[in-house]
């Protein structure tokens, strides 16, 4: 069964710092997995995925992840942190049920972003 | 512009009474989903629907009811059997068989 677990509930920078945000799976097959932003009172955005082709993922906004399977691991890193990036950050994994795909959401992590 | 739309942005419900939320989509996508969000606990899957006239039960069904009519629409209907219906509702889409969906705005419903 595909599980995901998000280490921190609360992660706290300041401006210019990088940012690490950390996501741990688990899958009885090669995942695809996603990270996903919300900002207050909206709905989700997709920053970026993986999906099996290169482990060094690029997103938007200057974000990147890295798929390691030894680890099990897909954190989210940002080199400078922006006042913007302030909002919560979903890890997904992707679950197939009869040939359908389901998502399943880590409890998520607050990023701060601190001037 | 093509999207989901998701109304209204906030609605407030009396205890005993049904309330439908709307969610619209113009992106072609097959598959729409229903969550639920609360504080701390990520997303939770209500319905999910892969196509027309079709859906599925999620984690969390009990209290709530869709239906698809139409490949476009996929409203959601808060029961009176739901205990506890104050949460943030959110529609998604994607196009069945692959990843990376598309979320509306959300619809925060509260009991008053």
């Amino acid at each position: 069964a595909q599980s995901v677990t998000q280490l921190d509930s609360h992660v706290s920078v300041s401006e210019g710092t990088p940012v690490l945000l950390r996501c741990n799976y688990s899958s009885s097959y090669s995942p695809s997995l996603f990270w996903y932003v919300q900002h207050p009172n909206k709905g989700l955005q997709l920053l970026l995925k993986y999906t099996s082709a290169a482990t060094l993922v690029k997103g938007i906004n200057g974000f990147e992840a890295e798929f390691k399977k030894s680890e099990t691991s897909f954190h989210l890193t940002k080199p400078s942190a922006h006042m913007s990036d302030a909002a919560e950050y979903f890890c997904v994994v992707s679950r197939t049920t009869s040939g359908t795909y389901k998502y399943i959401f880590g409890t998520g992590t607050r990023l701060k972003v601190l001037a | 512009d093509g999207g989901i739309t998701q109304s209204p942005k906030y609605l407030f419900r009396k205890e005993g009474q049904n309330v439908t939320l709307s969610c619209e989509q113009n992106l072609n996508h097959d598959a729409m989903y229903w969550y639920r969000q609360d504080p701390g606990q990520g997303l939770r899957l209500i319905y999910y629907s892969h196509i027309v006239n079709d859906f599925q039960k999620g984690d969390i069904a009990e209290g709530y009811s869709v239906s698809r009519e139409k490949k476009e629409s996929f409203p959601l209907t808060v029961t009176s059997a739901q205990k506890n219906p104050t949460a943030f509702y959110l529609c998604a889409s994607s196009h069945t068989g692959s990843g990376g969906y598309t979320f509306g705005s959300g619809t925060r419903l509260t009991v008053v």
